[in-house]
């Protein structure tokens, strides 16, 4: 299974775009790469999740490199409320479907 | 859409009881549900898969015979955790796949049971 790699933490302040990276250099064909957060004593919340393209909803943009090798989640304007927990998460190859967690990167968004 | 609640969101329980944990699936049908444990300032651990109408698959290190699921209806998935200790304290979180769409599609997360065990 492909495993991710992300920054401990990060800092963002406040209306400007916070660009998280993630990379998942074995990440196999036909896995997703996903994201979710997780504000404190809550479950996670997913964001978004994308194969090759990039992609894009009312909450982020998943920027995916042309290799597949590394992604990056982009808020673009973050609010104190986005301050969370960020996962970027490989689909595993097996059928079940399951996501296994990383730790993840904790951004912090600033005043 | 898809919302995913879990009951009780906090409960306290004393040492060698059992408490057992409720995830629905309000607005959809789930044939698949998944359980997480959460340790403070660590990230979710994967305890088991729990399929409806039949066992449950259990992560490897994750006793099946302390922690007991059942998924007998396509909108709830239960764990027990039996014969509970401290260190079983936790935070508990589930998640559910819509019925119908495939293994890539998002999962849906309740918002998790803190389970405290004295």
């Amino acid at each position: 299974d492909a495993k991710t790699t992300q920054p401990t933490s990060m800092d963002c302040a406040e209306g400007r775009a916070a660009n998280l990276p993630c990379n998942h250099s074995t990440i196999s064909g036909n896995e997703y790469v996903y994201w979710y957060r997780q504000i404190h004593s809550q479950g996670p919340q997913y964001i978004i999740h994308g194969l090759k393209n990039n992609e894009t909803n009312e909450m982020a943009s998943l920027i995916i490199t042309e290799d597949r090798k590394s992604s990056t989640l982009i808020l673009p304007h973050a609010t104190l409320r986005d301050t969370a927990v960020y996962y970027c998460i490989v689909n595993p190859s097996s059928n079940t479907g399951k996501l296994i967690f990383g730790q993840g990167t904790t951004l912090q968004v600033k005043p | 859409g898809a919302v995913v609640s879990q009951h009780p969101s906090r409960v306290i329980c004393k040492s060698g009881t059992s408490v057992k944990i409720e995830c629905r699936s309000l607005d959809f049908q789930a044939t698949t549900m998944f359980w997480y444990r959460q340790f403070p300032k660590q990230s979710l651990m994967l305890m088991a898969t729990s399929n409806e109408g039949s066992k449950a698959t259990y992560e490897q290190g994750v006793e099946k015979d302390k922690f007991l699921i059942n998924h007998a209806s396509l909108t709830l998935s239960t764990l027990t955790v039996t014969s509970a200790h401290p260190e079983d304290s936790s935070f508990y979180i589930c998640s559910a796949r819509r019925r119908g769409q495939g293994y890539n599609s998002p999962l849906h997360f309740g918002n998790g049971t803190r389970l405290t065990v004295t």
